[in-house]
Parts: C-alpha cells; structure tokens; sequence
C-alpha cells in the first residue's frame, strides 16, 4: 500500500466550484510534487516543493494553486476549472531532491478529477 | 527532441518470453534512472533504480550506457501479471518521464 495518502479519490465538480485535493506523506519526506495524468500519457509535472517552499511550477495555470502548510502535506487548490482540466491529479514525495537514491519518488493512488 | 524517450509498443508477448524495453535520454547531466511500472488506473510504482553497474531483481534486469545515454529493462520469463505499462524516469534534480512502454502478456 501507498504511504502517500491523496484525498478525495474521485472529485466532480462544476467550472465555478472552488475545490481543493490533499496530500499527506509521513515519511519524512522533504520534497512533495504534483502531477497531472491524462489517460494514456505519463504523468506531468506541475509543482514542485523542496522543504516546504515552492522550487518549480512548470507554467501552470493560475485556476491551480498548490500550498504547502507543513512538511507532511501538500494541497491543491482548483478554482474556475476546464473541462480539459480532467485527469488524475498524482502527489508524490521523495526523501529530497538530490541524486542518488534520495529523489526515488513514491505516489500516492490518485485523485481522478472531473469537470463538467 | 523530447528529454526522455520511449517506444510506446504495444508490446504483446506470451507468458514465458523474454522481452527488453529501451529508453533514451537526451540530457548528459541525468544522474538517476529508474524504471517504474504504472497498471491501468493505478498509480507509478517504482519497479527499480538503474545503476551504471547494471542491476537484476529476480527476472528483471536493469543496465545504463552513459556513453549513448539509454537505458534498458529486460523482463525474462514474462508472467501474465507483468502486463502493465513501464515508465522510463531520469533526471537529476527533477525527473522526466517517458510516454511509457505498454506490455501485454499472454496465455
């Protein structure tokens, strides 16, 4: 079983909904991600967070906001989403960033987002 | 060219074959490589780390060539629960994915 813990697992919402998807890792883990996967594809990288501070966001729209509040959790805040929006939306966390062994990266089961 | 490229198959083999998957990447810094398999609907799981040595888990064979940057996974006798997509994963600081290699094993 996953030890990253993503909440909700399924989420329908609406394109005036504000929404939020959680993330939780008691690992230790010092780096959290979020990506997004449609079907068929890999998964891509949307934020990156290295001790608890924002260290990439691959140009993603501002309807996604992530926040960090503490080392163990990761949210995604969605607001006036698309319908192309919908995909799984994938955390994952990794002891830190550095090669190595450190940066292996363990995801946790998945939101599956969709919007109407 | 895209950072981290893979055959996408499909690759349709029957129980007991032998198969390998390559991958290519185009950055000569990467410093890690893994293999991590993703079933349908389910999430990446790591599979294993890939070592300049070359490493072998059980059926699964891992080897690095730094010197024309690619990686490979050799699967010996395939088992029907290895149907799944591989998902090649290299990077340094950040890692990149490629599109993944789906593999069907076949009665």
């Amino acid at each position: 079983d996953t030890e990253v813990t993503q909440t909700p697992k399924h989420l329908v919402m609406g394109m005036t909904n504000k929404k939020s998807l959680k993330c939780e890792q008691h690992m230790g883990h010092r780096a959290m991600y979020w990506y997004k996967q449609k079907a068929k594809k890999p998964p891509e990288l949307m934020f990156v967070y290295s001790y608890e501070k924002l260290s990439i966001n691959e140009s993603v729209p501002s309807r996604f906001s992530p926040e960090c509040p503490n080392s163990s959790l990761l949210n995604l805040h969605l607001h006036a989403l698309q319908p192309e929006d919908s995909a799984l939306y994938l955390c994952a966390s990794s002891q830190d960033r550095a090669s190595g062994g450190g940066n292996i990266q363990y995801f946790g089961a998945g939101t599956r987002l969709s919007v109407l | 060219r895209k950072e981290v490229e893979q055959d996408p198959g499909p690759f349709n083999v029957p129980e007991g074959a032998t198969v390998a998957f390559n991958c290519t990447y185009s950055n000569s810094a990467s410093q890690s490589f893994f293999w991590y398999r993703q079933d349908c609907r389910k999430e990446p799981k790591l599979l294993m780390s890939v070592y300049s040595s070359g490493n072998e888990d059980g059926r699964f064979t891992a080897q690095l060539n730094r010197a024309s940057q690619y990686i490979s996974l050799l699967i010996r006798d395939s088992k029907l629960s290895d149907s799944a997509t591989y998902l090649c994963v290299v990077g340094h600081n950040d890692m990149r994915f490629g599109a993944g290699t789906r593999l069907t094993v076949k009665p």
